[in-house]
């Protein structure tokens, strides 16, 4: 069975771009999470997609956002790109309850 | 709230020792609990988690938590390190009766294993 799968797995822009992130879950789970990470704050939870709606989301600001599509495939968005949101943004998807398996991550570098 | 605290920030043992990395929790509710391991350039890997079954949890790769319920902690053991063993370890929680999707994360405790 496939893993989680994310895409790219690397990217650098500028400040002031934005930039769109997608994750694969495994193949019949319908809960895609998102996480960022950084040496800083550490594993920080951005939002969770079920069945094509957000149903939690972390304390970040509206600059993130995401979606999740019929096949529970999901993308992130991050607009206006600022230094501080350079970071290892991992996926995560789940089938049984609170049990998350990750994506490998995509590392973003904002210069 | 929910919180988790890692004590130490690094650990390093020596191969064939004890490993022995803690985590205390704080949660108003019955916790789910989790321990997941991530290797350079990595994702996270699930290595055991504590849905309120058995408090001793056996995981993957000989690693093994006992839930302790009166000192609100989670430590995860090993009797004997590896030096594959040397990666960044999390602790986790979350709220049992929420989405499944808000994991409380630790900072993470870097072990190091020398030969």
């Amino acid at each position: 069975k496939a893993g989680v799968t994310q895409t790219p797995r690397y990217l650098i822009k500028t400040r002031g771009q934005q930039v769109t992130l997608s994750c694969s879950p495994i193949s019949g789970h319908r809960s895609v999470s998102w996480y960022q990470q950084t040496p800083g704050q550490g594993l920080q939870f951005l939002f969770e997609y079920f069945s094509e709606t957000q149903r939690n989301k972390g304390n970040f600001p509206g600059r993130f956002s995401g979606r999740q599509f019929s096949n529970s495939r999901s993308e992130m968005n991050v607009s206006t790109l600022e230094l501080g949101d350079s970071a290892l943004y991992l996926c995560a998807s789940s089938m049984e309850v609170h049990e998350q398996f990750f994506g490998p991550g995509t590392r973003l570098t904002v210069l | 709230a929910q919180s988790v605290t890692q004590l130490g920030s690094h650990v390093s043992v020596s191969e064939g020792a004890l490993v022995l990395l803690r985590c205390n929790y704080s949660s108003s509710v019955p916790p789910y609990l989790f321990w997941y391991v991530q290797y350079p350039n990595q994702g996270l890997q699930l290595l055991l988690k504590y849905t309120s079954a058995a408090t001793l949890v056996k995981g993957i790769n000989g690693f093994e938590a006992e839930f302790k319920k009166s000192e609100t902690s989670f430590h995860l053991t090993k009797p004997s390190a590896h030096m594959s063993d040397a990666a960044e370890y999390f602790c986790a929680v979350s709220d049992q009766g929420r989405s499944q999707g808000n994991l409380i994360f630790g900072k993470g405790t870097k072990l190091s294993v020398k030969p």
